[in-house]
């Protein structure tokens, strides 16, 4: 069994719709999470960070992070073309050089179309 | 754009051959990541640092040696290519701490090995 499951889809939509990606984790020492859009060809780049239970909102991206289940959500609002891409959730466990030691789900590709 | 550079962007190898991939960043961040990109594994940790000659190796390091010599460059080597190494290759930087917390990837690295 993986440390981190994400399904990973294909996820199709329409324009406008709410998007929930979620990402469940075995290992109860991470304690940081994070969501990256990756474009195709092109490096993950970093959506939403957080390090705590409960919700972050930035935008039209909502982190969501239960660690009592050990599930983290990301919600997007009003959903775009500009949005399809494939989402990673990433985590990591506290302190030193475990900082950047990221452990990725597969990913799940979103296309949102007009 | 996270000040970091890959090269080469892409290549093609024979097997056996030895190859190096090179990470150079401009942030003057402490930590410094290689990971793999592989359908159906997300991304996947080879090696790291966390400092000038300060390295460690990750998830999947076997075939792989890193070195850095200088703050901003971190070398990835792969002593004799096999297919199995076929991959995309994606640098990562860190400046750790609180407000470090996040890290960032470069654009990629394409390798085939024939």
């Amino acid at each position: 069994q993986k440390e981190v499951e994400q399904d990973p889809g294909p996820l199709s939509v329409p324009e406008g719709a709410i998007v929930s990606l979620n990402c469940t984790y075995s290992n109860s020492a991470f304690q940081y999470f994070m969501w990256y859009r990756q474009y195709s060809r092109k490096g993950p780049e970093l959506l939403m960070y957080t390090y705590s239970s409960g919700n972050k909102e930035d935008g039209r991206f909502t982190a969501q992070v239960d660690k009592s289940s050990k599930y983290i959500s990301l919600f997007i609002r009003d959903s775009q073309p500009s949005d399809s891409a494939t989402y990673l959730c990433a985590m990591s466990e506290t302190g030193g050089t475990s900082y950047g030691k990221l452990t990725f789900g597969q990913g799940t590709i979103l296309t949102v179309h007009p | 754009d996270a000040g970091i550079t890959q090269s080469p962007r892409h290549k093609v190898t024979e097997t056996g051959t030895p190859v190096t991939l090179r990470c150079h960043q401009t942030e003057n961040h402490r930590y410094m990541y290689w990971y793999r990109q592989d359908p159906g594994h997300g991304l996947r940790l080879i090696h790291y640092s966390y400092g000038v000659k300060d390295t460690d190796k990750g998830e999947v390091s076997d075939g792989y040696s890193v070195s850095r010599s200088k703050t901003e460059d971190f070398l990835l080597t792969l002593e004799s290519a096999t297919s199995s190494q076929t991959s995309v290759y994606f640098c990562a930087i860190s400046g750790g701490g609180t407000v470090g917390n996040t890290i960032y990837f470069g654009e990629g690295s394409w390798l085939t090995v024939v």
